[in-house]
């Protein structure tokens, strides 16, 4: 089984200020089609999840043009440009490699200092 | 627009079985599947199992050992969650997302339902 690990399980950030969350995948996500299958995925308190990122670095629609997402084979990353009130929450990355079966990171739990 | 809606909360005693719906919406049925996710209370996310909105080919999380059944309704556009045997580690909120139809694609997890809360407790 694939094992993602998420750095850090917790981020403090001031508001305006940048962010940066890692995910590490035990084994490569280039899939035999050529697509990376590495989702990045907000869950604000009290919400259903909300996929923000597809494919290492596609955004989904309506998703604000701060967070992006990059990185390759077993190492990723999610950046918030700056950060508002409304980005409070906990972010997972997923691998849709081995699909259907879903694997999430342990989740990173974004906070205001 | 796409939508995926969950029927409503749960309380089960350890022992007997729930079935959650996910009436979905805004999309054709048969061309995408649908994921079912649970949170345990302050835990992460975990996959339990997927099903094709084509053919009602499944697939479920080894972890469950054969207590989870998906089905699906094609004439409401519907899919049906039961999970059997229960035990108090299963209190979770679950959650149906849309997924792809037969190999990955940028459908999965796009959209989500906005869960049903499983209280399993005597």
């Amino acid at each position: 089984d694939v094992v993602m690990t998420q750095s850090p399980l917790s981020l403090p950030v001031t508001l305006g200020q940048p962010a940066s969350i890692s995910c590490r995948t035990s084994q490569s996500l280039v899939s035999s089609d050529g697509n990376t299958y590495l989702n990045w995925f907000q869950q604000r308190p009290g919400q259903s999840p909300r996929r923000l990122i597809y494919n290492v670095s596609n955004r989904d629609s309506g998703v604000p043009d701060r967070f992006s997402g990059s990185g390759s084979g077993t190492d990723f990353t999610l950046k918030i440009s700056r950060v508002e009130a409304e980005d409070v929450g906990v972010y997972y990355c997923m691998q849709g490699k081995h699909w259907p079966q879903w694997t999430f990171g342990q989740g990173t739990k974004v906070e205001i200092k | 627009q796409v939508q995926l809606v969950q029927s409503g909360a749960e309380v089960k005693k350890p022992g007997a079985s729930v079935k959650v719906s996910c009436k979905t919406s805004g999309y054709t049925f048969a061309n995408f599947g649908v994921s079912w996710v649970r949170q345990a209370p302050g835990q992460g996310l975990e996959w339990l199992g997927w099903i094709s909105g084509y053919n009602d080919n499944t697939i479920h999380s080894p972890k469950l050992q054969g207590r989870l059944t998906v089905t699906t309704d094609t004439s409401t556009s519907t899919v049906y969650m039961e999970l059997w045997s229960l035990r108090s580690d299963d209190t979770a909120v679950y959650y149906c997302a849309r997924d792809g139809i037969a190999v990955a694609s940028p459908g999965m997890g796009d959209y989500w339902g906005q869960g049903t809360l499983v209280t399993v407790s005597s």
